[in-house]
């Protein structure tokens, strides 16, 4: 596609739910960062995949947070049972080199809020 | 991990010069990223020095000094439209952010 995509843009959850949030990345974009920015705070680093593979995912919070790209093309970040300290906007991010700098293009965002 | 500071928030005339000023702490740097965000908006990639020394870019600038873990980003005659968060960033691969600099542009 011409830009990443996310989807969706907007999601209330009430607390203890299960949510997912996708990300459609750029065709042929091999890198792919998730992002949890809090109002008025820079991104923060969640997990990033080359191709299918989780390089890292130092940056998840909690094991209720979970990404997986399993075809090395659409990824989808959940989080289990929802806590109100979880919301924020989920960034996503794409970049094609699989070496050398990666210039991120970043998505809209999903922003969560939990109730 | 990484130490990354910035300054906060930060006004500035329309018409003037702006700095905006980086240091970081980091393992295995390659190269630092500046990118803008607008209120509401997704981060948007302005540049990236892996040099040290200054890369110029129309009105905007960037500086790097890799001995020193030190980096600015110097915005020109600047317009209304540059009221935006610029997010410092050390990485090459993996790119990890500072909370940004919010600049405001008044008349």
């Amino acid at each position: 596609g011409a830009g990443v995509s996310q989807s969706p843009r907007y999601k209330v959850a009430k607390r203890g739910q299960d949510v997912a949030l996708r990300c459609d990345p750029i065709s042929g974009h091999v890198s792919l960062f998730w992002y949890q920015q809090a109002l008025g705070q820079g991104p923060e680093f969640l997990t990033y995949f080359q191709n299918e593979a989780q390089l890292d995912k130092s940056g998840l919070p909690s094991d209720r947070f979970f990404a997986e790209r399993p075809e090395g093309s659409v990824s989808t970040l959940k989080i289990q049972r929802t806590q109100q300290e979880d919301s924020a906007v989920y960034l996503c991010a794409s970049s094609f080199p699989a070496s050398g700098a990666n210039v991120l293009t970043f998505g809209a965002g999903s922003r969560l809020t939990v109730l | 991990g990484q130490n990354i500071d910035q300054p906060t928030e930060m006004t500035a005339t329309e018409g003037a010069i702006v700095q905006i000023n980086c240091t970081y702490q980091t393992s295995g740097f390659n190269g630092l990223f500046w990118y803008q965000q607008h209120a509401g908006e997704a981060p948007t990639f302005l540049s990236y020095n892996v040099l040290d020394g200054l890369e110029e870019k129309g009105r905007f600038s960037s500086f790097l000094s890799r001995s020193k873990g030190y980096s600015y980003l110097l915005l020109k005659e600047l317009q209304m439209k540059d009221s935006a968060s610029y997010l410092c960033a050390p990485g090459y691969q993996k790119v990890t952010f500072g909370t940004g600099t919010k600049l405001q542009v008044i008349p």
